[in-house]
């Protein structure tokens, strides 16, 4: 079975760019996550999509992040105007349903740098 | 609010021997769900174990076993006569019960085995 797909695998832009990032989750999970992770922390959830509608996207900064699922699938997390601090690894994690007890399985990450 | 700590930033052993990863957590649920996951050097989490607030049954697979006590809100991680294969990152993360799933990640413990 595959896992999580993510692309690109790197990223380096400037700062008050935009840039955007790919996640494919498992086929057939129904709840996908991006998780922001900063050098040195855990990761942190920015947004949880259930099918195609979003559960929680209360740590989410709305004001230069924003994603989208369409259709229950693919999703896109995008950042516009990027700053320094937004320098880290977002990992896409996918499950099969949304309850406490779902594993989540996660992706290889994109890792981005901000200049 | 839920919390997750692990106290030992990083640990250097030498091949073969024993380590122990330490997890203390915080919550008020008397539900929860805790996890650890591997973080490699490229980067995915690597799910390795699920255990419910309920089940407070020592596990072992392989040379992993898991040490969860109730009673010190603890979830500690062992593997026995480590391998330089198993120098990583590890997360110990925490689920409450109820509504959506919501991940509460560790900073994380470095481990380093060196031949």
């Amino acid at each position: 079975e595959a896992g999580v797909a993510q692309s690109p695998r790197y990223k380096i832009i400037e700062k008050r760019q935009s840039v955007a990032f790919w996640c494919n989750p498992i086929s057939g999970h129904a709840t996908l996550y991006w998780y922001q992770q900063i050098l040195g922390q855990g990761p942190k959830l920015l947004i949880q999509f259930q099918n195609n509608g979003v559960v929680d996207d209360s740590q989410l900064p709305k004001d230069r992040f924003s994603a989208e699922r369409l259709k229950g699938v693919d999703s896109t997390l995008k950042i516009q105007p990027a700053k320094l601090e937004d320098s880290a690894v977002y990992l896409c994690a996918s499950s099969s349903g949304a309850t406490n007890q779902e594993t989540q399985y996660f992706g290889p990450g994109t890792r981005l740098l901000v200049l | 609010a839920q919390k997750v700590t692990q106290a030992q930033t990083e640990i250097s052993v030498v091949e073969k021997e024993d380590v122990t990863l330490d997890c203390v957590y915080e919550t008020r649920d008397t539900t929860y769900y805790l996890f650890w996951y591997k973080q490699p050097p490229s980067g995915e989490l690597v799910f390795l174990i699920r255990r419910n607030s309920f089940d407070e049954q020592n596990e072992i697979s392989g040379r992993y076993s898991w040490n969860f006590q109730k009673s010190t809100s603890s979830f500690n991680f062992t593997i026995t006569a480590s391998q330089v294969v198993d120098s990583a990152v590890y997360f110990c993360a925490l689920s409450e019960a109820g509504g959506f799933q919501k991940l509460v990640f560790g900073t994380g413990t470095r481990l380093l085995v060196s031949p």
